[in-house]
């Protein structure tokens, strides 16, 4: 079936440990993105990618980074630099183009502690 | 820049009672799309409807309606004789017609009670 795949469901870390978050799509969308949710706050966008091989810092990039290697896969990285990693983190994918909505993946929840 | 606001942060109406989502954004772009999802408590977002800012005609589907108004940027959504399976978090989402960058609302929750 086609869709956007994020594994894990649930992800815990140590404080401190750098952890990363994947997320594939068999859609053959040019565009990816990541967004972190807190309760309250909405979905603030973290990266976000147009291409292979480029991205753009979203609004809340400090702490993160990826990587768009493939066309399919745009992993996220949580590193020690972010201060409260503790979230919901949702990938999304669209066609690129305009006039297209995003497609969402079931989301990670990641818990440090 | 871009941003869009969603004022109402939860909104609790009993079944069969109408309930409207306000969502006003702000951005420079002159032209750009508009969009409404849901999240329900599985949390994977639905994709509801797109509207283009060079087109305002209002839109029907079903129990679902959307007022789009450039004059004052809003673009708010109403369900008409809501169910208990409209219990969900609605965001409203703005992206600028040459740019990929997606900006979301904080979200508004809604709890339809039997």
């Amino acid at each position: 079936d086609g869709g956007i795949t994020q594994s894990p469901k649930y992800l815990f870390r140590k404080e401190g440990q750098n952890v990363t978050l994947s997320c594939e799509q068999n859609l053959n969308h040019d565009a990816m993105y990541w967004y972190r949710q807190d309760p309250g706050q909405g979905l603030r966008l973290i990266y976000y990618s147009q291409i292979v091989n480029d991205f753009q810092k979203g609004d809340i990039a400090e702490g993160y980074s990826v990587s768009r290697e493939k066309k399919e896969s745009f992993p996220l990285t949580v590193t020690s630099a972010q201060k409260n990693p503790t979230a919901f983190y949702l990938c999304a994918s669209s066609v690129g183009a305009t006039n297209t909505e995003a497609f969402f993946g079931q989301g990670t929840r990641l818990t440090v502690v | 820049a871009q941003k869009v606001t969603q004022a109402q942060t939860e909104i609790s109406v009993v079944e069969k009672e109408d309930v409207t989502l306000d969502c006003v954004y702000e951005t420079r772009d002159t032209t750009y799309y508009l969009f409404w999802y849901k999240q329900p408590p599985s949390g994977e977002l639905v994709f509801l409807i797109r509207r283009n800012s060079f087109d305002e005609q209002n839109e029907i589907s079903g129990r679902y309606s959307w007022n789009f108004q450039k004059s004052t940027s809003s673009f708010n959504f109403t369900i008409t004789a809501s169910q208990v399976v409209d219990s969900a978090v609605y965001f409203c989402a703005l992206r600028p017609f040459d740019d990929y960058k997606l900006s979301f609302g904080a979200g508004t929750t809604v709890t339809v009670r039997a």
